[in-house]
């Protein structure tokens, strides 16, 4: 069964309007989540690395005060596009990796696809 | 900063018979881990195969192969018995210790019944 569970899975909203998508690890404790961003027809991008506790750690060229990223709990990350356009429509998707499972790779949520008119 | 490389956008292979998806990547570290993940229309990710870079043996899962070339840095994917449920979009993905994954750009399959 699944070990991270995202939601929502489907958004579409009007422009303007802020978006929350929530990250949950289901049967483990991840104390770092990652956020990507998929366009169609293109690889997975790193959007920012989530750290329970902690400031998240963005990637270059992402937008620290458009996608707000909070950990507050070992079981959840949060990702708000806030005052969201057109052009923030996209798939996004989050993963998670138990740190105490040495090679153990990352399980990924089923993905958000958000859609701004 | 490491890159991976999927020279193949696009493959197709006739149900039944076997295909190889190509990947290669950079990396100044002699210790990492590199994964294939499938994604199919669904677009969830799914662990297809891993292999722990200081293991010389190539890991196999059922039908999945890879042969490992920590020299070369290439990482291939053999697919044999191929299956109509096989056609997805297919990433190489490396990661180093804890980081994040750096994944490559993608290989489109097909499965021709």
């Amino acid at each position: 069964g699944a070990v991270v569970s995202q939601h929502p899975s489907r958004v579409i909203c009007k422009s303007g309007t802020s978006v929350k998508i929530e990250c949950r690890s289901l049967d483990f404790q991840a104390t770092t989540m990652f956020w990507y961003r998929q366009f169609p027809k293109q690889s997975l991008m790193l959007m920012a690395t989530s750290n329970e506790g902690s400031k998240a750690t963005y990637e270059q060229g992402v937008e620290k005060d458009k996608f707000l990223i909070n950990h507050a709990s070992l079981t959840l990350s949060t990702l708000t596009v806030t005052s969201a356009h057109p052009e923030d429509s996209s798939f996004y998707i989050c993963s998670a990796r138990d740190p105490g499972q040495g090679l153990q790779p990352q399980h990924f949520g089923d993905g958000t696809r958000l859609s701004i008119l | 900063a490491q890159t991976v490389t999927q020279s193949q956008p696009e493959m197709s292979v006739q149900e039944a018979e076997t295909v190889t998806l190509s990947c290669t990547y950079d990396t100044s570290e002699s210790d990492y881990y590199l994964f294939w993940y499938k994604q199919p229309p669904s677009r969830q990710m799914i662990l297809v195969i891993r292999q722990e870079a200081y293991k010389q043996q190539n890991a196999t899962e059922n039908r999945f192969s890879v042969n490992f070339q920590k020299a070369a840095k290439s990482f291939s994917l053999k697919i044999s018995d191929s299956q109509l449920g096989d056609a997805a979009m297919y990433f190489c993905a490396y990661r180093f210790g804890n980081e994040k994954l750096t994944f490559g750009t993608g290989t489109r399959l097909t499965i021709i019944p």
